[in-house]
């Protein structure tokens, strides 16, 4: 998991309301990533900035928001809006943003259950 | 849309033996591709990567192959033990609009290794 931290481990919420993830990195990286990870599936992009105060979609952004006001730090708001908000969240980083041969590191993971 | 496909989902081998898991691409763009490895409740773990200036590409008993003209790479374990039982990614970076990059991941592959 390196320097990348993701809290809390598991998170539970009730239907209609709104929760925060937390990804912080110490790795100085560049650009963060936030997955979501279905039982038997891979990973799907949500949001991803390649630098503070910028961000962009991924491919299943809907009812999801994303801010990045410090290089360390990338929160995940899962909004109501967000029809079948359970499942894994991984958070990534790479350390150049326009690379395009740059591992990305993976944080260990939030477990969302909505009840 | 751009894709990666991997097989097969699920593996079970006798300790000792070799594995093998394929993926195919579909971006002829991409140019990186790492293999992760994931443990029950865990993030994924980087465990090989090969960029398309190579063919092959080899640690310990772990290789991956790519074919570039075929769109296919492969995983290669040998001399297989318990501890490498986990759930086993590819993927394979593309370019997105604002000109930095993304992954795709596969499905990815439940490996058992039976002791």
């Amino acid at each position: 998991d390196g320097g990348i931290t993701q809290s809390p481990k598991y998170l539970f919420r009730k239907e209609g309301q709104n929760v925060t993830l937390s990804c912080e990195q110490n790795l100085n990286h560049d650009a963060m990533y936030w997955y979501r990870q279905d039982p038997g599936q891979g990973l799907r992009l949500i949001y991803y900035s390649q630098i503070v105060n910028d961000f962009q979609k991924g491919d299943i952004a809907e009812g999801y928001s994303v801010s990045r006001e410090k290089k360390e730090s990338f929160p995940l708001t899962v909004t109501s809006a967000q029809k079948n908000p359970t499942a894994f969240y991984l958070c990534a980083s790479m350390p150049n943003r326009q690379g395009d041969t740059d591992t990305q590191y993976f944080g260990p993971g939030t477990r969302l259950t909505v009840l | 849309g751009e894709n990666v496909e991997q097989h097969p989902s699920t593996l079970s081998v006798q300790e000792g033996d070799s594995a093998v898991i394929k993926c195919t691409y579909s971006d002829s763009a991409s140019n990186y591709f790492p293999w992760y490895k994931q443990e029950l409740g865990k993030g994924p773990q980087l465990i090989i990567d090969i960029r398309s200036n190579v063919g092959e590409k080899k640690d310990q008993r772990i290789a991956v192959t790519l074919n570039k003209t075929a769109k296919h790479f492969s995983l290669h374990i040998t001399e297989t033990q318990p501890e490498d039982s986990a759930v086993y990614f590819c993927a394979a970076s593309i370019g997105t609009m604002d000109s930095s990059y993304k992954l795709i991941f596969g499905s990815g592959t439940r490996l058992l290794v039976r002791p």
